[in-house]
This record gives structure tokens, C-alpha cells and sequence, in this order.
């Protein structure tokens, strides 16, 4: 079993609605979580990053967490065209290492 | 925008050469790292400094070399690379090492080409 599991494949969505994005964890010890969003030939950007189990807002990000399952996800609301990019899952392990989904593709349609 | 600095951006370079990579912050963080990412590819962890020591070497050969001069500046020496090593290399800095708190923030990247 990989480390932190992004298994999606690219997903489309029409500009104005919900993105929803989900990545599964291995080491149940893990205690931080992040999401970076990395356009094609940048890098990554973080946006978001929970520690806790439930939700976090942040604009029109939500991600959530459940520690008990071992999964995060990540919400985008009213999806825009900028938001096309891939969205890389991270999972902090000892040490501050980061390990990373393969990450999925997001593409907004207009 | 990334308070994570590199450079060069785009870096041209023979097998035999000798070039390195530079990375600066000045957020005051004491955790630097270096990662390698290559294309449809997640992050791979390279280097960490904490405190300006090298604390973690993820088996990288040893034609790659970190240094880190001060709390603010890492670099990485490049000799005797290999084709396979072009990629995207990635400074990042955090706070400190440690589980919480410790958000991991990526510079814009170095794109290397070995040829």
C-alpha cells in the first residue's frame, strides 16, 4: 500500500461547481496534512493544511479530515478556469518529511 | 508569490560540468530542503537542513551536493550529472523540522536540463 494514495484520475468539472478531491493515508501515526495546487510547469503552491479531524474553510477551499479512516480531502466551490492545475495530496511524516500523492488533474470547463 | 527564492530558473548543462543551484528565504525559517520533481511526477525529498546541518540525505549520489552556508542560503552543487537527472529541482523552507506547525513552502523551481 502506497504512503498517501491519490488514485482519481483527471476530473472534470463545469466552471461554477463543486471539485471534490480525496486522497487516503497509510501511516496512522500521520498528523499533518496538506494540499498544494501545481499548475503546469510551476511550483507547488500550498493551499491549504489541517491537523485536526473535521473541516477547514478557506475561501472556497474546504478540506476535511478523518483521522479515524485515514483520508483528507479537499472541496473547491464554484470552480473557475483557474483553478485547472494538479492538486498534490501531502502527508508530513517524522522528521518534516512530506510525503506525496501522485496527485490528481483537475480541469474547469467553462 | 513564493517568499522562497532560485536560481538560475532554467539551467543548460554538459555532463561534465561543474554548476549549482541556488536557494534563498528570509522568512527566518531554519528548515531548508531540496526536492527533485520530474514531469506527471510528485515531489522527491532530496536534502534537509535543520539549524544549517544536514539532517536527512534520502541515498541521493553523491554527484549532487548540498551546502548551506547560513540560515538563509542553500545551495546544491551539480557535477558528473547523468541525462536521467534533468528535472525540476525545488528549494522549499519550513519554521523548523517536527510534525505541526511546520508548513512546508516551495520556491519556484529550477529547471534543469542535462545534456
Amino acid at each position: 500500500q502506497k504512503e498517501v494514495e491519490q488514485n482519481s484520475g483527471p476530473l472534470s468539472v463545469p466552471e461554477g461547481a463543486i471539485a471534490s478531491l480525496n486522497c487516503t493515508y497509510s501511516d496512522r501515526g500521520s498528523q499533518s496534512f496538506f494540499w498544494y495546487r501545481q499548475y503546469s510547469g510551476k511550483s507547488p503552491e500550498l493551499i491549504m493544511f489541517i491537523y485536526s479531524n473535521g473541516d477547514k474553510e478557506d475561501g472556497r477551499f474546504t478540506a476535511q479530515l478523518n483521522k479515524a479512516s485515514q483520508y483528507v480531502s479537499l472541496l473547491i466551490r464554484d470552480s473557475q478556469p483557474s483553478d485547472s492545475a494538479t492538486y498534490l495530496c501531502a502527508v508530513k511524516r517524522d522528521n518534516n518529511r512530506l510525503a506525496f500523492g501522485k496527485g490528481n488533474q483537475v480541469v474547469v470547463i467553462p | 508569490d513564493t517568499e522562497v527564492t532560485q536560481t538560475p530558473k532554467h539551467l543548460v548543462m554538459g555532463m561534465t560540468n561543474k554548476k549549482s543551484l541556488k536557494c534563498e528565504q528570509h522568512m527566518g525559517h531554519r528548515a531548508m530542503y531540496w526536492y527533485k520533481q520530474k514531469a506527471k511526477k510528485p515531489p522527491e525529498l532530496m536534502f534537509v537542513y535543520s539549524y544549517e546541518k544536514l539532517s536527512i540525505n534520502e541515498s541521493v549520489p553523491s554527484r549532487f551536493s548540498p551546502e548551506c552556508p547560513n540560515s538563509s542560503l542553500l545551495n546544491l552543487h551539480l557535477h558528473a550529472l547523468q541525462p536521467e537527472d534533468s528535472a525540476l529541482y525545488l528549494c522549499a523552507s519550513s519554521q523548523r523540522e517536527g510534525v505541526y506547525g511546520n508548513t512546508i513552502y516551495f520556491g519556484e523551481g529550477s529547471w534543469l536540463t542535462v545534456v
